[in-house]
């Protein structure tokens, strides 16, 4: 059973720092590209960044480019979300989603929450 | 402002079809493929159909999907309680260089 599990949210201050990790199982993590899409309360999904199932091509949506840096690790089926320079309007649950090809995300987190406040 | 168009709301009575659209332009759903998301407020988004008309295992034959040009739309026929939910669609985007979403349409089943 494919499986992926978000963890490191929490509340930080603008300007602050914090890093997502999603921890993949039930499928070969090194075949898939990977993503990380967010929701801000109340609002509707945002794609936030891809990696691709080697890691050498990433793409980043304009609101947080220079800002997040998306990573893996498929020795330890992980996937990671460096959040640096947040903001208040980056305030969101973020998902992690499998990219099973062409951008379609098959299977997806349950999310963690991120909340920037002064 | 979404770069994909969806109306904010739907609805429908029981065994009603209804149909929710998504409008875009040329770099994206013009040349790319639509993919369709449902999700039930407070749970992670699921995936109901890909490239444009394709439904995973496990979706009831009574969701469609269709594409013409740079419009793409999801029909549910037969309606159920169960439907009720915000529906997404998404697809990459050539000149964007990433994958864009719709505003989301919350379906109602009255």
């Amino acid at each position: 059973e494919v499986q992926l599990v978000e963890s490191g949210g929490g509340l930080v201050k603008p300007g602050g720092s914090l890093r997502l990790s999603c921890a993949a199982s039930g499928f070969t993590f090194s075949s898939h590209g990977m993503n990380w899409v967010r929701q801000a309360p109340g609002k509707g999904l945002e794609w936030v960044s891809s990696v691709s199932y080697s890691g050498r091509t990433i793409f980043y949506a304009d609101s947080v480019r220079g800002r997040f840096t998306i990573s893996r690790d498929n020795a330890k089926n992980s996937l990671y979300l460096q959040m640096n320079s947040l903001r208040v309007e980056d305030t969101a649950v973020y998902y992690c989603a499998r990219d099973e090809d062409n951008w379609n995300f098959d299977y997806w987190g349950q999310g963690t929450l991120v909340t920037v406040s002064p | 402002q979404s770069v994909l168009t969806q109306p904010p709301s739907a609805s429908g009575t029981p065994g009603q079809r209804v149909t929710i659209s998504c409008s875009g332009s040329s770099s994206n759903i013009g040349s790319n493929y639509v993919y369709w998301y449902k999700q039930v407020p407070g749970t992670a988004p699921k995936l109901l159909m890909y490239r444009n008309n394709q439904r995973p295992s496990g979706v009831p034959d009574r969701f469609s999907g269709s594409k013409s040009g740079t419009s793409a739309s999801l029909a549910i026929s037969g309606l159920r309680s169960e439907d009720e939910a915000d529906y997404y669609c998404a697809a990459w985007d050539d000149s964007l260089n990433g994958v864009v979403f719709g505003g989301g349409t919350k379906l109602t089943v009255l």
